[in-house]
């Protein structure tokens, strides 16, 4: 069984401040990785994707690879109350399946 | 703008009747999915399809059935309702496997 493990949380930052989000996963020949938000009763959608080692940058939501560690972070520089939400990291494994695994999610929580 | 559509999205069945949820997306997108989603279990796969008339198993097929007839239509069908089938069924869809998953809305079933 291919895993992704995050921190259920929920993680409480000050408005203003940078939120860490991480994620690991458990199959090494993984390809690709993605970072869904989804506020209360809504479905997700994409903030980010990424596909090689390194940080990937979209105005304040920076995401991490590190592929030989098996991990990938999301950060959300001056976080807002706006921000609060679950957040999802979903990796597409290697083998041929294209199907993603979930990990079952960080509450985020941003107070002013 | 890229839409996926489910046909309900509120849901009450009793025990034992045959439900059928419906999804549609007008993107043209080979591979669609069908997930459920209950607090602190996360996104679990229950079927998906990558071509017409195609299904395959996700992680918790049992009691679940799925039809595809045609390209932009994918349905869920639980054949004998179950109260344990309560839960927030979620579909979605994306065109080739290194892209992201457009959701739906979701449909929140509750059996009784």
């Amino acid at each position: 069984q291919k895993e992704v493990e995050q921190n259920s949380g929920p993680l409480s930052v000050p408005e203003g401040a940078i939120a860490s989000l991480n994620c690991t996963y458990s199959d090494r020949g993984s390809q690709s990785f993605f970072w869904y938000r989804q506020y209360s009763g809504k479905s997700p959608e994409l903030i980010m994707s990424i596909y090689s080692n390194g940080d990937k940058e979209d105005g304040r939501f920076t995401a991490q690879l590190n592929k030989a560690s098996q991990y990938v972070s999301l950060l959300i520089r001056d976080s807002q109350p706006s921000d609060s939400a679950t957040y999802l990291c979903a990796v597409r494994p290697s083998g041929g399946s294209y199907i993603p695994t979930f990990g079952r999610g960080t509450s985020l929580i941003v107070h002013p | 703008d890229v839409k996926v559509t489910q046909s309900s999205r509120y849901l009450v069945k009793r025990t034992g009747e045959k439900v059928f949820l419906e999804c549609v997306q007008d993107m043209d997108h080979e591979n669609m999915f069908w997930y459920r989603q209950d607090p602190g279990l996360g996104l679990r796969l229950i079927y998906f399809s990558y071509d017409v008339k195609m299904k395959e198993k996700g992680d918790i097929p049992e009691g679940y059935s799925v039809s595809r007839e045609k390209k932009e239509r994918f349905s869920l069908i639980l054949e004998s309702a179950s109260t344990n089938q309560t839960s927030m069924y979620l579909c979605a869809s994306c065109p080739n496997p290194n892209e992201k998953l457009f959701f739906g809305s979701g449909t929140q079933l509750s059996v009784l």
